[in-house]
């Protein structure tokens, strides 16, 4: 079965300093999103993207964050200069279709700032 | 904006035994329902979903219900195997903002159910 692939598994990162998320979605899938869950706490949304730009964010989404679809499989998330309540999960999921539609997630990236 | 609460936060059964797992949204445009599992080190795993137009689905031994009128709806699983022992998600998808055609999911916090043997 097709599945979201995200890399690194765990990033440790200084404070300050700049980190990239990556993620392959499912291939015929058209709409993709990022997700982070700080420990223990709910899975909040960041950002969707379609059609090489972004659709939505929310209020978490400021100028630190980027996102960037840079080939036809890469899907990233980048944050700028890292801060210590940037230490999370960070989940990618993409749907297949416009609307409401099934979101698949990848296993996501443990993001560990020091 | 869209707010989903969801209870119990932890739930505890025995093998063989039924489990339900009870959500409210506030946001009466949201449209779409979906419930995730998620294991130890795994990312959400959809396992089932309803749309607004729809009252209740089944698939084997999980169910969804919807009460549109009441914003509630609840998971439903029967006859509890160990396996099934994880964090339950349910969220809601309410209608884009600002003009995007896609909207975001608004998760609750989670539900740890344990079964045991």
């Amino acid at each position: 079965e097709p599945e979201v692939t995200q890399t690194p598994s765990h990033q440790v990162t200084q404070m300050g300093q700049e980190v990239i998320l990556r993620c392959v979605p499912i291939s015929n899938h058209l709409y993709f999103y990022w997700y982070r869950q700080i420990l223990g706490q709910k899975v909040e949304f960041l950002v969707s993207f379609y059609n090489n730009e972004i659709s939505e964010k929310s209020e978490i989404f400021d100028d630190q964050f980027s996102v960037e679809r840079p080939d036809g499989s890469n899907f990233t998330l980048k944050i700028r200069s890292t801060k210590l309540e940037d230490s999370a999960m960070y989940f990618c999921a993409s749907s297949e279709m416009v609307g409401p539609q099934p979101q698949h997630f990848g296993d996501g990236t443990r993001l560990s700032i020091l | 904006g869209e707010n989903v609460e969801q209870h119990p936060s932890t739930l505890s059964v025995q093998e063989g035994d039924s489990a339900v797992i009870k959500c409210t949204y506030s946001d009466s445009a949201s449209n779409y329902f979906p419930w995730y599992k998620q294991e130890l080190g795994k990312g959400p795993q959809l396992i089932i979903d309803i749309r607004s137009n729809v009252g209740e689905k089944k698939d084997q031994r999980i169910a969804v219900t919807l009460n549109k009128t009441a914003k509630h709806f609840s998971l439903h699983i029967t006859e509890t195997q160990p396996e099934d022992s994880a964090v339950y998600f349910c969220a809601a998808n309410p209608p884009p903002n600002y003009g995007g055609s896609q909207g975001n999911l608004i998760f609750g916090k989670g539900t740890k159910l344990s079964v045991k043997p």
